[in-house]
């Protein structure tokens, strides 16, 4: 079992479409990242966000952060070929006295021309 | 300012045999992480070392084990490889342990025949 969970796994859909994809978790998490992942490459890392109910946006691309901390989202307006990629998220939790990063499984998005 | 680097990108060998990767994180980073991707299972992270110690370790056999140099850089070792062993191999660096963004490596594709 995921600590996070990422849906959907799959996502494709045509150029110029609006899209939501959601990082959901039971546990409360002091901040969660979001990453983008192209084929054959290391995530790379797009946002952080720390406060319940905070948005921040990067262009097309806005991110949520849940009021309870437990959950997120990613909106993507007007999705363009250049967004496809691996989207994934990722937040710190305390294991043996020590922060460790876990990450969701991701949600796989392709943008059809 | 240089990302974080990894060698070699590819690599095949043999099961039974052991296996090398090595990390060099951003300039002032001193903390290494290590990650296996694969399709089924998404990141799973290994280990994290910083300041030449390893602080945390994730749910994997002996044969994986990594260390730290006094300038930063890390090396994990796989020992008797096994098919269930290829995926990629990401290295992520960050600059303390306060903040959870991490700067991933492009990663080592290992594929055991």
């Amino acid at each position: 079992t995921q600590l996070l969970e990422q849906s959907p796994q799959f996502l494709s859909i045509q150029e110029g479409e609006n899209l939501t994809v959601y990082c959901n978790s039971s546990s409360v998490f002091s901040s969660l990242q979001w990453y983008r992942q192209e084929p054959g490459e290391g995530p790379v890392l797009l946002v952080t966000v720390v406060t319940g109910g905070e948005v921040k946006k990067l262009k097309r691309l806005t991110f949520q952060f849940g009021d309870a901390r437990k959950d997120s989202s990613l909106h993507i307006t007007a999705a363009q070929p250049g967004d496809t990629g691996l989207y994934l998220c990722a937040g710190p939790k305390l294991v043996g006295g020590y922060q460790k990063v876990t990450f969701g499984i991701g949600t796989k998005l392709q943008v059809i021309p | 300012k240089a990302g974080v680097t990894q060698t070699p990108r590819y690599l095949i060998k043999t099961r039974g045999q052991q296996v090398t990767l090595s990390c060099s994180p951003i300039s002032g980073h001193r903390s290494v992480s290590w990650y296996q991707q694969t399709p089924g299972q998404g990141l799973q992270f290994l280990f994290e070392y910083f300041s030449e110690t390893q602080r945390n370790k994730g749910n994997f056999p002996g044969r994986f084990s990594g260390r730290q140099f006094s300038n930063s850089r890390s090396e994990m070792n796989v020992s008797t490889l096994e098919l269930g062993d290829s995926a990629l191999y990401l290295c992520a660096s960050r600059h303390g342990t306060s903040s959870y963004e991490q700067y991933f490596g492009p990663g080592t594709r290992l594929t055991v025949t």
